[in-house]
């Protein structure tokens, strides 16, 4: 069975600092990754992808993720983070031609002003 | 309308109750998924449908949990006799394909938040 652990659950930064969220995933096949957002009170919101060709992927707000096959894992970064990123990132990982998400335990970040 | 919406928003039960979450897509999503988020964990899932075929039930963590799409658009997740572990979030989410290509994506509802008492 596949599964997604993300390393730490609460990240505290102050604006500008950079941001990295570790994402490692076990399954030995093809997979399709995922960054997922939600802000206080919303939805989830999909932040970036990847389903082949070049490893690091960009996404809204300035998000990248950086995918590393040998290491199984696809970390999220952000150069310089705003007050207004505060919200809980998840990584998701789906086999190849599945239809299933697998979700991490999500990681809370908080940007102080 | 324009995101995937659920109803109701907050449902507390008593414990042995039956509920029942619906969640209206996006008009148009061939697929539909549920999820459960419990407290402090990331989202797990539940059921899939591709129009009215319930095709993957694999994550439903009880025969009481029961889910159904009959006219390919809005689905009801159904939980019978409540139990105070079923408290959690229940996120739907629509697809416009079969398979998120990448073009396209899930689109995610705003969840119920069960509380069993």
């Amino acid at each position: 069975a596949q599964s997604v652990s993300q390393h730490n659950h609460h990240v505290i930064l102050s604006e500008a600092a950079s941001l990295e969220l570790g994402c490692n995933y076990s399954y030995g096949g093809t997979v399709n990754l995922f960054w997922y957002v939600q802000y206080p009170g919303q939805h989830l919101q999909l932040l970036l992808k990847y389903f082949s060709g070049d490893p690091l992927v960009k996404g809204i707000k300035g998000f990248e993720a950086e995918f590393i096959k040998s290491k199984f894992s696809f970390n999220l970064r952000k150069p310089s983070v705003q007050w207004s990123d505060t919200a809980e990132y998840f990584c998701a990982v789906r086999r190849e031609y599945g239809n299933k998400l697998v979700f991490g335990a999500g990681t809370i970040l908080r940007v102080k002003s | 309308g324009a995101g995937v919406s659920q109803s109701p928003r907050y449902k507390v039960a008593k414990r042995g109750q039956d509920v029942a979450l619906r969640c209206d897509p996006i008009s148009g999503h061939v697929s539909l998924f549920w999820y459960q988020q419990a407290l402090g964990q990331g989202p797990e899932f539940l059921t899939y449908f591709q129009n009215e075929a319930q095709l993957d039930k694999s994550g439903l963590p009880s025969d009481r949990f029961f889910a159904e799409r009959p006219e390919g658009s809005v689905s009801t997740l159904k939980i019978q006799r409540t139990q105070q572990e079923d408290s959690a979030v229940y996120l739907c989410a629509s697809s416009l394909v079969y398979q998120e290509t990448v073009n396209y994506g899930y689109t995610f509802g705003s969840g119920t938040r069960l509380t069993v008492v």
